[in-house]
């Protein structure tokens, strides 16, 4: 089963607005990390927040962490529609001795001009 | 600064051949994965490489299905003999750790390779 879970599956805006995409997960980690991902091309790391963080922010995106519910948000500022793209989830798992990333099936964000 | 390199980007190809998918990834880095991405399951983990050793291939589907690195610059994901269900988007990614086991560092993918098993 996946251990990141993003909500909803599929978010439409228009520019200027806010987008928020929610990420669930079940077991404890080390880190969670947010990926973007244009049409036909490979995932791009956008940030990452470690389990004793709660809040963090880069440019227009923000993104809080909440371990007691096991959930992360991401928000996207004032979006433009070059900010069309799929946003994915990722967990490192805590002590799993590995560098692996566990990803969710990701929101596929449409912003209209 | 060039990035992750997959070739080809594209492959289509009758079921039965074999395929063999190339990485080459960012000059430093020390892990390396191949994924799986299809609509049904979402972005699979294939197998990691931490400093070319393989260290995880619990998610390799079947024996059809290998995996190699030979320095530290190469990778291939070979299947033989490859099936309709193989058809997926693969991409390869590369992290620097300094640390076995670390994972506080972003994974960087290159625009994977497109398969198509007719």
């Amino acid at each position: 089963s996946q251990q990141g879970e993003e909500d909803p599956q599929a978010l439409s805006i228009q520019e200027g607005e806010n987008a928020t995409m929610n990420c669930s997960y079940k077991t404890s980690i080390n880190n969670l990390q947010w990926y973007r991902q244009n049409s036909g091309r490979g995932l791009v790391h956008l940030i990452l927040i470690r389990s004793n963080e709660r809040e963090k922010h880069s440019g227009r995106l923000r993104v809080t962490l909440d371990t007691s519910k096991k959930s992360s948000s991401l928000l996207i500022t004032a979006s433009r529609a070059a900010d069309t793209a799929s946003y994915f989830c990722a967990t490192a798992i805590r002590d799993s001795g590995y560098s692996t990333l566990t990803f969710g099936k990701g929101t596929m964000l449409l912003v209209s001009p | 600064d060039a990035g992750v390199i997959q070739s080809p980007r594209h492959e289509v190809t009758e079921m039965g051949q074999e395929v063999t998918l190339r990485c080459k990834p960012i000059s430093g880095h020390n892990s390396l994965f191949w994924y799986r991405q299809t609509m049904m399951r979402g972005l699979e983990l294939l197998i990691y490489f931490n400093n070319n050793v393989p260290i995880d291939d619990s998610g390799m589907p079947e024996d059809r299905f290998s995996a190699k690195m030979p320095n530290a610059s190469f990778s291939t994901l070979k299947i033989q003999p490859s099936e309709p269900r193989d058809s997926a988007v693969y991409f390869c990614a590369s992290s620097l750790s300094r640390a076995f086991g670390e994972s506080n560092q972003p994974q960087h993918f290159g625009d994977g390779t497109r398969l198509s098993i007719l």
